[in-house]
């Protein structure tokens, strides 16, 4: 079956780092997206990665390893507003998107 | 400004009760998506278009129907909506190429109460 894990929950600190892990088994690969979705709200799209190695976007940034199955999303310089969701999704062969259940960030101030 | 957009943003309806949930798109893109997402889970495909063809998840229930008159418009309808379908239903929108699917632009949700 596909699969898609990331932690359920995570915890830090006003103006740290952050990384949110991410690995999956799907039938084929065709992209990995990141995608915030605050309490309540529609997700929103933060990254996409479909090739090896980092993509850096401000104070986010996200890395691919295709033969580990594994990504990451970094957050820096943590804001309260940062406080959400953020789900991990893998296109698979059939460019259908597979969701992770999210892992929900808490900002410490 | 360009965007996908659901009304109503929260609608009650009873046990068994029929409910049509809409979204519009002003994007212009080919494809659209019906998500059911429950607290704390991730979204779950219930349907996309691809332009007028149509596509239909395995274990989408029968209870679940949809229509996409034109490329702007998408109805999702509930024909006899139980307590188990109180969630929140996500529109999404994405332009369809040659290379694959880019990202999905999802409207603000519609959350569906059942009493």
């Amino acid at each position: 079956g596909q699969n898609i894990d990331q932690p359920t929950e995570m915890t830090a600190t006003e103006g740290a780092i952050v990384q949110i892990n991410c690995t999956y088994q799907t039938s084929g690969f065709n992209g990995l997206f990141w995608y915030q979705q605050h309490a309540g709200e529609a997700p929103t799209f933060l990254s996409y990665n479909v090739l090896d190695g980092l993509e850096e976007k401000g104070r986010f940034s996200s890395f691919l390893s295709r033969s580990k199955g594994y990504s990451y999303l970094l957050l820096k310089e943590l804001q309260m507003k940062d406080s959400a969701s953020y789900l991990c999704a893998v296109k698979d062969s059939n460019y259908q998107l597979i969701w992770g259940a999210g892992t929900k960030l808490i900002i410490k101030p | 400004d360009a965007m996908v957009i659901q009304n109503p943003r929260y609608q009650v309806t009873q046990f068994g009760k029929p409910v049509t949930l809409s979204c519009s798109q002003t994007l212009n893109h080919n494809v659209m998506y019906w998500y059911q997402q429950k607290s704390s889970q991730a979204p779950k495909l219930l349907f996309h278009y691809y332009d007028k063809d149509f596509n239909n998840e395995a274990d989408t229930p029968d209870n679940f129907q949809s229509r996409r008159p034109n490329t702007s418009f998408c109805f999702l309808d509930i024909r006899s909506p139980g307590l188990g379908d109180a969630a929140m239903y996500l529109c999404a929108t994405s332009s369809r190429k040659l290379a694959g699917e880019f990202e999905q632009y999802f409207g603000p949700g519609t959350r569906l109460t059942v009493t």
